[in-house]
């Protein structure tokens, strides 16, 4: 079946950039899509990419495609404290077969 | 617009014992989602209905899991007899199925089976 992978656990300082990476197998994705996760809530779209799209620009936010590797990242500039949180990777194919990576857990210090 | 609705928030209970869990999505979603996030982990798909029926249930253990969508609107997640695995948090989520299918979650309900 299809999986999605993520590093678990990523540290930077306020005001860094952050960047978050995800490698996925299913080749027929048609979106990818990065959520987040705040401590006892649901999880919440941050941004996503059209699989025929290899960047994505959003304010703070930069999505890098590479379709040949099967690998997705997160950029996040100046990091905020308020950026703490887990993101998910995940993909779908046209709204069907969603499948989420396991979460990275992103911790901004001071 | 209201978001994902859940109840209840938190639900302790005995292994062997049953509990319901209540989702009601945003108005006019036809696809619902239930999902099983063990801590630590990513959501897992349990089930996904479209309307009133079901498009993948393949993931939910049909021996102790069951749920349902009658009225294609709230959808109801059973577990009964619970066992000390099923300590998890269930996501509800609904999507318009248009465009992106980008999905909205409900703030969960967490389960402890003790």
């Amino acid at each position: 079946g299809e999986d999605v992978e993520q590093s678990l656990f990523l540290s930077v300082r306020e005001g860094d950039s952050s960047v978050i990476n995800c490698t996925y197998t299913d080749s027929s994705s048609t979106y990818l899509y990065w959520y987040k996760q705040e401590p006892g809530a649901g999880l919440q779209l941050l941004t996503y990419i059209f699989s025929n799209m290899d960047m994505k620009q959003d304010q703070r936010l930069t999505v890098l495609l590479n379709k040949k590797d099967k690998h997705l990242s997160l950029r996040i500039a100046d990091t905020q404290t308020g950026d703490s949180a887990i993101y998910f990777c995940a993909e779908d194919n046209y709204g069907q077969n969603f499948v989420f990576g396991p979460g990275t857990r992103l911790s901004v210090l001071p | 617009e209201a978001g994902v609705a859940q109840s209840p928030r938190y639900k302790i209970i005995e292994k062997r014992q049953s509990v319901a869990f209540w989702c009601n999505p945003i108005s006019g979603h036809a696809t619902l989602y239930w999902y099983q996030q063990i801590l630590g982990q990513g959501p897992k798909l349990l089930i996904q209905f479209q309307n009133n029926g079901v498009v993948d249930d393949s993931q939910l253990p049909k021996d102790r899991f069951s749920a349902e969508r009658l009225k294609g609107v709230d959808s109801t997640l059973k577990i009964q007899p619970a066992k000390l695995e099923d300590s998890a948090v269930y996501l509800c989520a609904s999507s318009s199925g248009l465009n992106t299918g980008e999905l909205f979650f409900g703030e969960g309900s967490r389960l402890t089976v003790l």
